[in-house]
């Protein structure tokens, strides 16, 4: 069964600090790697892609890495703001070859930036 | 554009009720899925559609059903209410690639079920 785990469950960083969440996953064939940011009461919004052949991808103060050979991404968080306060979810789309293009959610590292 | 636009956001039943969560988007998109969020797990896939008049089951499909007459509009129906259904729903659409693009969520609608 394809699972995706994510670490640390929730952290706490004070404002300005960098931060680094991890992403681990089994989803083979791997078709591409999304982070969403999902901000308390609201819906999950993307922050990066990457597919197989990539191995980092930035947005802003958010950058995404990928090793598809340990099947391990992680996305860093540069000079951390209150706004970065959300839950962070990392979601790992099959290839079709496989059979399924279900993608698999992680359960979210839950960030908590103080002032 | 509103984008993904659900209703209601919060809804109690009753154990046995019947009720729809409304999704409507305006971004022409052909794929629309039904998410749960239960705390603790992941979002689950429930029902997603690649296209009008065109329906498929995700990983948690029972006791729930979806039309999609629309391209714009795809309803889920909850068709006889459990506490097990207490759960935040989300729907969401993607532009291309069905479930593996982008997918853009909407606000999500809050559900208990005593």
């Amino acid at each position: 069964k394809n699972q995706v785990e994510q670490s640390p469950q929730s952290l706490i960083i004070l404002e300005g600090k960098n931060c680094t969440l991890q992403c681990n996953y089994t989803v083979s064939p791997f078709s591409n790697l999304r982070w969403y940011k999902q901000d308390t009461g609201r819906g999950p919004v993307s922050l990066t892609i990457m597919t197989f052949s990539e191995n980092t991808k930035s947005n802003g103060r958010y950058t995404a890495t990928l090793d598809a050979d340990t099947k391990q991404s992680s996305l860093h968080i540069t000079a951390s703001q209150l706004s970065d306060s959300a839950s962070y979810i990392c979601v790992v789309s099959p290839h079709a070859s496989g059979g399924s293009y279900i993608p698999t959610f992680g359960r979210g590292t839950s960030l908590i930036v103080h002032p | 554009n509103a984008g993904v636009t659900q209703t209601p956001k919060f809804q109690v039943l009753k154990t046995g009720q019947s009720m729809t969560l409304q999704c409507a988007q305006d971004m022409n998109h052909e794929y629309m899925s039904w998410y749960r969020q239960d705390p603790g797990m992941g979002l689950r896939l429930i029902h997603y559609s690649v296209g009008a008049g065109i329906t498929d089951q995700g990983e948690v499909p029972n006791g729930y059903n979806v039309s999609r007459s629309t391209t714009e509009d795809f309803p889920l129906r909850l068709l006889s209410a459990a506490p097990s259904q207490t759960s935040v729903y989300f729907c969401a659409s993607s532009p291309s690639g069905g479930p593996t693009g982008e997918l853009f969520f909407g606000e999500g609608s809050r559900l208990t079920v005593l």
